[in-house]
């Protein structure tokens, strides 16, 4: 079965200091694992993909993810806050990796602050 | 044409009310979805459609009724909601499960 767990509802940093959400995942398979931001009352948008090709995936806007099987972890950084960065995040875990089909297994989601 | 559609914006309607929410891409992508999310939640899967085939209903009330004419148009025929079902529709494509969801921009439903 996949799940996966955001560690923290809701994160503050002030502009310009580095950005950790973070996020386990529980999966019966080798996992794709995404990370989606979502800007109040948009819809989501793709920041970045793990599908086992290199564990340190880099994204838009600065953003980055580490895949550690080991420690079943896939942390979202990035090294310096924007106020623009302000948003919902949602570590997402898929299932039947390489199908068209299936479905997506949601986080609860971190709320990113970030003062000026 | 790297976007999903999703029309209207925003939409109220009454509990005897018929309406459509209307999603549209030409990404050329085979499966298309349809997600609800409630305020400060994750988004919850609806449908899936795969081929313009009903593949998964999550047990969603018949009152929502999903329609997938072609390829690039994927429809969601309301009828008789009540006020819990006002939420923020999400519509997503995608060509296989490696290259992740492209989310539509999302209908805004209140049911009154």
């Amino acid at each position: 079965a996949q799940s996966v767990t955001q560690l923290d509802s809701h994160v503050s940093v002030s502009e310009g200091t580095p950005v950790l959400l973070r996020c386990n995942y529980s999966s019966s398979y080798s996992p794709s694992l995404f990370w989606y931001v979502q800007h109040p009352n948009k819809g989501l948008q793709l920041l970045l993909k793990y599908t086992s090709a290199a564990t340190l995936v880099k994204g838009i806007n600065g953003f980055e993810a580490e895949f550690k099987k080991s420690e079943t972890s896939f942390h979202l950084t990035k090294p310096s806050a924007h106020m623009s960065d302000a948003a919902e995040y949602f570590c997402v875990v898929s299932d039947h990796r390489g199908s068209t089909l299936g479905r997506l297994y949601f986080g609860r989601g971190t709320q990113l602050t970030v003062w000026p | 044409d790297t976007e999903v559609t999703q029309t209207p914006k925003h939409l109220v309607m009454g509990m005897t009310n018929k309406k459509s929410l209307k999603c549209e891409q030409h990404m050329g992508h085979r499966a298309m979805y349809w997600y609800k999310q409630k305020a400060k939640k994750p988004p919850e899967l609806m449908f899936v459609y795969s081929y313009e085939k009903l593949s998964i209903n999550e047990s969603v009330p018949s009152r929502f009724s999903p329609e997938c004419p072609n390829s690039s148009l994927l429809n969601l025929h309301l009828h008789a909601l009540q006020p819990e079902d006002s939420a923020l529709y999400l519509c997503a494509s995608s060509s296989n499960r490696d290259s992740g969801y492209t989310f539509g921009s999302g209908t805004r439903l209140t049911v009154v």
